[in-house]
């Protein structure tokens, strides 16, 4: 039968290759975005944060970029492992301590 | 720092029963969450607390749901009577006021089941 319930979007990636996730967020007025990993049968991990006065900011091997023309948000990963295989969520927050998730991309890195 | 900790991992009870969700947030951080996961819904607030006085609680879905923190150290997330569309992954996350950043720091959860 049909399924049900969220669709995430779904990323493959080889290896070794870079990974690009993105996300469209809601609310212009949102000044503060965080990336956060969540690994099957765990809690979501922050990964890095970026507040709107920024446009990029830079982890290890991850880079966050905000574009808020569009309203648009994304993920680098570089050299993509295995252990980077999880659902990453980006998430927004305008002036206040609550945090709005999007619906999380699925990872898979393919040996 | 054990991080934030959750009890029970897992939950399985019938319609109709009490259900308690623990958490103990990390110490020293001020402000507390608590989060529903579904597929249907992904993850929701239902409340947070600052110095353990809530201060938001519109994410939560009817009043069957109450949440409490007594103290720094401790909240509890109840559901009276628990029905099977309560059958989520239940989480607590905590945070510290911090200038410049304040992403969270989220439990394990808690798997609850409702049959």
């Amino acid at each position: 039968g049909e399924s049900v319930g969220l669709h995430l979007p779904t990323l493959s990636v080889q290896e070794g290759d870079n990974s690009i996730i993105n996300c469209a967020y809601s609310n212009s007025a949102s000044d503060y975005f965080i990336w956060y990993k969540q690994e099957s049968g765990k809690g979501p991990q922050f990964i890095i944060d970026i507040r709107s006065n920024m446009d990029k900011r830079q982890g290890q091997r991850v880079t966050v970029l905000l574009n808020k023309t569009v309203k648009h948000l994304s993920l680098q990963i570089a050299a993509t492992q295995p252990g980077d295989s999880a659902v990453y969520f980006c998430a927004e927050s305008y002036n206040d301590y609550k945090l709005s998730f999007g619906a999380g991309t699925t990872v898979t890195v393919r040996a | 720092d054990a991080g934030v900790i959750q009890s029970p991992r897992h939950e399985v009870t019938e319609m109709g029963q009490e259900v308690t969700l623990r958490c103990k947030p990390i110490s020293g951080h001020d402000y507390l969450f608590w989060y529903r996961q579904t597929m249907m819904r992904g993850l929701e607030l239902l409340i947070y607390f600052n110095n353990n006085v809530p201060i938001d609680d519109s994410g939560m879905p009817e009043d069957r749901f109450s949440a409490k923190m007594p103290n720094a150290s401790f909240s509890t997330l109840k559901i009276q009577p628990s029905e099977p569309r309560d059958s989520a992954v239940y989480f607590c996350a905590s945070s510290r006021t911090q200038q410049g950043n304040y992403g969270y720091t989220f439990g394990s959860g808690t798997r609850l089941t409702v049959v």
